[in-house]
């Protein structure tokens, strides 16, 4: 069974600083998804992590994968208000198209 | 543009009701996704369905129904509602494999409450 697991679960920190919120799973995959959802709202699609050592970046966030560690990061720099939200990885299970989520990482930035 | 949505937005229902919540995309995705969303428990996967005929149980599935009869309808049926089924209930669409990175989007969610 696939498991999915985030940490930390809770993040608070200071605009201007950098941080990494961790995601590892269980059994081999091929692909991650990091997702973004502000409160009260639906999920939005951040990055596709598709090979091994994929990187993907937009903005000030950035995301990594390593498929052999079977572990992927989310890195935020320069951290602004504005990415106030919770952060979810979810992993799709091999040879379907299904995802499993993590329990989310809510990161509070303070001005 | 192309979209999901979901309706209701907000149902109170009591224990014992029969409850339907709808999902539509006009994506012409032929996966489509029931989550429920609880504190403490991320997303967990209701039911889903890869194309017209076909479902399949997700991980809670449990006290929950879906059919597909068209590629953009996949209505979630709550056979007789309970407490526990109080959640927030997120509906997702993907491309199939084949085409795409599989990545799923989501409707913006249904606030169920049961008393």
């Amino acid at each position: 069974e696939l498991k999915v697991e985030q940490n930390p679960l809770f993040l608070s920190m200071q605009e201007g600083k950098n941080y990494t919120i961790y995601c590892n799973y269980s059994t081999t995959s091929d692909r991650l998804y990091w997702y973004r959802q502000d409160p009260g709202k639906s999920l939005e699609s951040l990055f596709v992590l598709l090979s091994n050592g994929a990187v993907k970046q937009e903005g000030r966030l950035m995301a990594s994968l390593d498929t052999k560690a079977r572990l992927s990061t989310l890195h935020i720099t320069a951290a602004v208000h504005d990415l106030s939200a919770t952060y979810f990885c979810a992993v799709i299970i091999q040879g379907a198209q299904k995802l499993v989520f993590g329990q989310g990482t809510r990161l509070t930035i303070n001005p | 543009d192309a979209e999901i949505t979901q309706s209701p937005r907000h149902k109170i229902t009591e224990t014992g009701r029969q409850v339907t919540l709808a999902c539509h995309q006009t994506w012409n995705h032929n996966n489509m996704f029931w989550y429920r969303q609880d504190l403490g428990h991320g997303l967990r996967l209701i039911h889903y369905s890869y194309g017209v005929q076909d479902t399949n149980k997700g991980e809670v599935s449990d006290g929950y129904s879906v059919s597909r009869s068209n590629t953009e309808d996949l209505p979630l049926t709550l056979e007789s509602a309970a407490s526990s089924q109080t959640s927030v209930y997120f509906c997702a669409s993907s491309e199939s494999r084949m085409t795409s990175t599989d990545t799923q989007y989501f409707g913006p969610g249904t606030r169920l409450t049961v008393l």
